[in-house]
């Protein structure tokens, strides 16, 4: 049963405007968030995480929101670039345990230039 | 230059064969993992190891084996028991109890 679910495959976005990208959870015990980028037959690379304990995380263009409630999370990009088409792995872990990532199945951004 | 190495970047398996994927870390990582990904699919945990001489079954380790003789390598065997072994192979190392996991550029395996 997939525990992180990234529901939009795909996302075309305008260069200048905000891209948001979304992801949800089922599993109330994570407590860390990531999110990776992915350029084709290349490894994913780190982006930006979140601990439970915040709901917003900034990062240059990048912000990350999560709203534990509703085991939701975003990753915002403002201005979207053409370069950031790639596509966007979030991922959740819980710090007990083995401390195992959790991998969505990924979207796909298109930054139209 | 500190990193995560994996080769080869491209491999061919003919049926029946064992082949070895290679990954080699020099960030002093102490957990490493090995993830395949398949089109359309997120990154599924095969094996993990959080020390040397120990390792863990992830959630899709049918068909393959792994060994941790070394800190800083990790390699992988997909057997002859793996029936659907094509697929693009990630590694990852993770130090301490951050939860960050570094991976390496991948190695897509094909069977002829």
């Amino acid at each position: 049963d997939q525990q992180v679910k990234q529901n939009s495959p795909s996302l075309s976005v305008q260069e200048g405007r905000i891209s948001i990208l979304n992801c949800d959870y089922t599993n109330s015990m994570f407590d860390y968030f990531l999110w990776y980028k992915k350029y084709p037959a290349e490894g994913p690379t780190f982006l930006i995480s979140i601990s439970s304990i915040k709901d917003k995380n900034e990062d240059g263009r990048f912000t990350v929101f999560l709203n534990k409630s509703a085991k939701h999370l975003s990753l915002h990009i403002v201005p979207s670039q053409p370069g950031d088409s790639a596509v966007y792995f979030c991922a959740a872990s819980a710090r007990t345990g083995a401390n195992n990532l959790f991998f969505g199945t990924g979207t796909r951004l298109t930054v139209i230039p | 230059d500190g990193g995560i190495t994996q080769s080869p970047k491209y491999l061919f398996r003919k049926e029946g064969q064992n082949v070895t994927l290679s990954c080699e870390q020099n960030l002093n990582h102490d957990a490493m993992y090995w993830y395949r990904q398949d089109p359309g699919q997120g990154l599924r945990l095969i094996y993990y190891s959080q020390i040397v001489n120990d390792f863990q079954k992830g959630d899709i380790a049918e068909g393959y084996s792994v060994s941790r003789e070394k800190k800083e390598s990790f390699p992988l065997t997909v057997t002859s028991a793996q029936k659907n072994p094509t697929a693009f192979y990630l590694c990852a190392s993770r130090q301490g109890r951050q939860e960050t996991q570094y991976f390496g550029p991948g190695t897509r395996l094909l069977v002829l």
